[in-house]
This record gives C-alpha cells, structure tokens and sequence, in this order.
C-alpha cells in the first residue's frame, strides 16, 4: 500500500496570505495525485487531479506542482472560503487507491 | 447540474446487512464507472469499491473484500452498496462519487454525495 503523508498536520494562516500544504508518498506515484477541499458537514470537493491540473470551476487560486514522491498544493492569496481540511490522493496503483490523513487549514 | 444522492444508512448490529443507493442524474450515468467512498467519525477519507460503467468490472478495498457488493442499475441510474457481515470499523458516512472520465476508471472523483451515515453498533 502506498502511504501519504500530508504536512504539516495544522496550517494557521491568515485571509491573503500563501498557503502551502505537502504530501509525500512512500514511494513514487509518478503524477497521478489529486487534491480534495472538504468543509464540516460537507462531502469532498476535487480540486485538482493529475498533479497539476485544475478540476472544473475551480479557482485560479489553487494550483498544484510535483511528482514522484513530493507534491505540493499552493493557495496564492486566501479567500475566507478557503479555510477547510485538505486530502491528497492517489491512484498511481488503482484499485489500491489511498489517501492522505489530511491538512487543516485554519484561520489565525 | 450533477445531483447524486445516497440513502439507505442508518443504525446496524454487527454481523447484519445494509444496503445504500445513490441516485444520479445531471449526467449520462451509464457512461461513467462510479465508486463508494467512506470516512468515519472525525477520521480520513477511505476508498472502498468501483464498479464499470457497464457494471461488469468491480475492484474492492482490502478492508470490505468479500464482504461488500457493488452493484448499478443504469435503467434507474442508481449505485448500491450491499455491506455483509459489518463490523463496527464499518462505521463511517458512505458516500458515492463519481469518476471524472467517461468510459475507464481514472480513479479521480469529481462529483460526491453528501453522503450517508451507517453507525455498527450493539
């Protein structure tokens, strides 16, 4: 089983400021890695899939860079909006798909 | 718009059965592969089956193998879920999510379910 592992656990930051979250896999995923937005009570929102490619409607805001073992989630300028938990997944070796445990992201 | 939406959980004694359904529509469902996905209580998020858009290629987690079914009815549009022999690990809100490519599975989910609760319990 591939494990990620997201950093760091809890993000404080503030509306306007840069948001950068990691995942890292236990071994390479090539650049079959997605990104989930989830907000309390809500299910999860596709943010970006193929490493880098942004889902529909989202927002400019949001981009996503790596591959191999290192991936990174970037927000370029917080929204109130954008404050949430955040999941990496992957599915380099489907069906065995796997998730990360997540990245809160919280107001400071 | 695309609408799914999960029903069928609910309180269940350990070693008895449950089935979900998802109804779909905004979309052309027959063309899609669809998957369940759960998380329990306060935890992550844990993939757990896929089936094909034609309902003949399933793939399970390790967790629910031989345990759980996933099957579709793509004259009603509707995902089901039969869990057997639950546990109360089972415990977690069940959603469907829809796969993002038409035809194959690409194992990215683009569209989810608000989900639904199974609590395992005596």
């Amino acid at each position: 089983e591939i494990v990620l592992t997201q950093s760091p656990a809890t993000l404080s930051l503030s509306p306007g400021e840069r948001a950068t979250l990691s995942c890292r896999a236990s071994q390479s995923v090539s650049i079959y890695l997605a990104w989930y937005q989830q907000k309390p009570g809500q299910a999860p929102r596709l943010l970006i899939y193929g490493a880098s490619n942004r889902a529909t409607g989202i927002p400019a805001r949001f981009s996503g860079s790596g591959s191999g073992t290192d991936f990174t989630l970037t927000i370029s300028s917080l929204e109130p909006e954008d404050f949430a938990v955040y999941y990496c997944q992957q599915r380099s070796n489907w069906p065995l798909i796997t998730f990360g445990q997540g990245t809160r992201l919280e107001i400071k | 718009q695309v609408q799914l939406v999960e029903s069928g959980g609910g309180v269940v004694q350990p070693g008895r059965s449950l089935r979900l359904s998802c109804a779909a529509s905004g979309f052309t469902f027959s063309t899609y592969p669809m998957h369940w996905a759960r998380q329990a209580p306060g935890k992550g998020l844990e993939w757990v089956a896929v089936i094909s858009k034609d309902g003949r290629d399933k793939h399970y987690a390790d967790s629910v193998k031989g345990r759980f079914s996933i099957s579709r009815d793509n004259s009603k549009n509707t995902l089901y879920l039969q869990m057997n022999s639950l546990r109360p690990e089972d415990t977690a809100v069940y959603y469907c999510a829809k796969d993002i490519k038409v035809a194959a599975a690409d194992y990215y989910f683009d569209y989810w379910g608000q989900g639904t609760l199974v609590t395992v319990s005596s």
